[in-house]
């Protein structure tokens, strides 16, 4: 079975300051992993995702995510965290044995302090 | 990317009546759509998956009669929630993916508020 893990329920940040939001998961094969940001009242936006190829993925907004297959992880980050950044973020894994069935993190609420 | 249209965005019932949800991807084709529920400052908790063509695969305590899923085409399915409840009251949100590959982006609609007084 496959799962995700999102240690914290909330992150706080000065704005300007760099963030991270963490993830970690566990699936068996090869995972594909994905970062989805939702702001209130609101679906979810895709924001990056991880196949294959580099480690370290950029995506929309200034977000980037590095995978890290030794520690199963799959952290989000930005360089200088904006207000507007506030949201949830979700984090999901699916893995490549055939289920196409994604599995969710319980979200990291970001609150990026002016 | 790819454009996921979910209709309407709020609708209160009655308790007893039924309500419908559509969820449209709007420049691809879905051969599979999720749909969730989500309470408020929660995560997602998936409902079912439905295929196009094929019965919704539903996931363990969630009512197939009470939730009707259909997804006819490859770019409508729908929700009816019938006989609606308060306790139904709820964020519901749908997803869909292009066929093919398991490193596929899902897109999200932009989720239903759904009030049954």
């Amino acid at each position: 079975a496959q799962s995700v893990a999102q240690p914290e329920d909330q992150v706080n940040v000065a704005e300007g300051n760099p963030l991270t939001v963490k993830c970690t998961y566990s699936v068996s094969g090869n995972p594909y992993l994905f970062w989805y940001v939702q702001y209130p009242n609101r679906g979810l936006q895709f924001l990056l995702k991880y196949i294959t190829g580099d480690n370290l993925v950029k995506g929309s907004y200034g977000f980037e995510a590095e995978f890290n297959k030794s520690q199963t992880s799959f952290h989000l980050k930005k360089p200088s965290a904006l207000v507007s950044d506030s949201a949830l973020y979700f984090c999901a894994v699916r893995g490549g044995g055939g289920s196409y069935i994604p599995t969710f993190g319980r979200g990291t609420s970001l609150i990026v302090h002016p | 990317g790819a454009v996921v249209s979910q209709h309407p965005s709020w609708v209160i019932c009655k308790s007893g009546t039924s309500v419908k949800i559509e969820c449209r991807s709007l420049d691809f084709q879905a051969t599979t759509m999720f749909w969730y529920r989500q309470f408020p400052k929660q995560s997602l908790m998936l409902m079912a998956t439905s295929n196009e063509g094929s019965k919704a695969t539903y996931e363990q305590g969630v009512e197939k009669d009470k939730f009707l899923i259909n997804h006819a085409s490859l770019t409508l399915s729908t929700l009816t929630v019938t006989s609606a409840h308060p306790e139904d009251s709820s964020f519901y949100i749908c997803s869909a993916q292009n066929r093919g590959k398991a490193g596929n982006t899902i897109y999200f609609g932009e989720g239903s508020w759904l009030t049954v007084v």
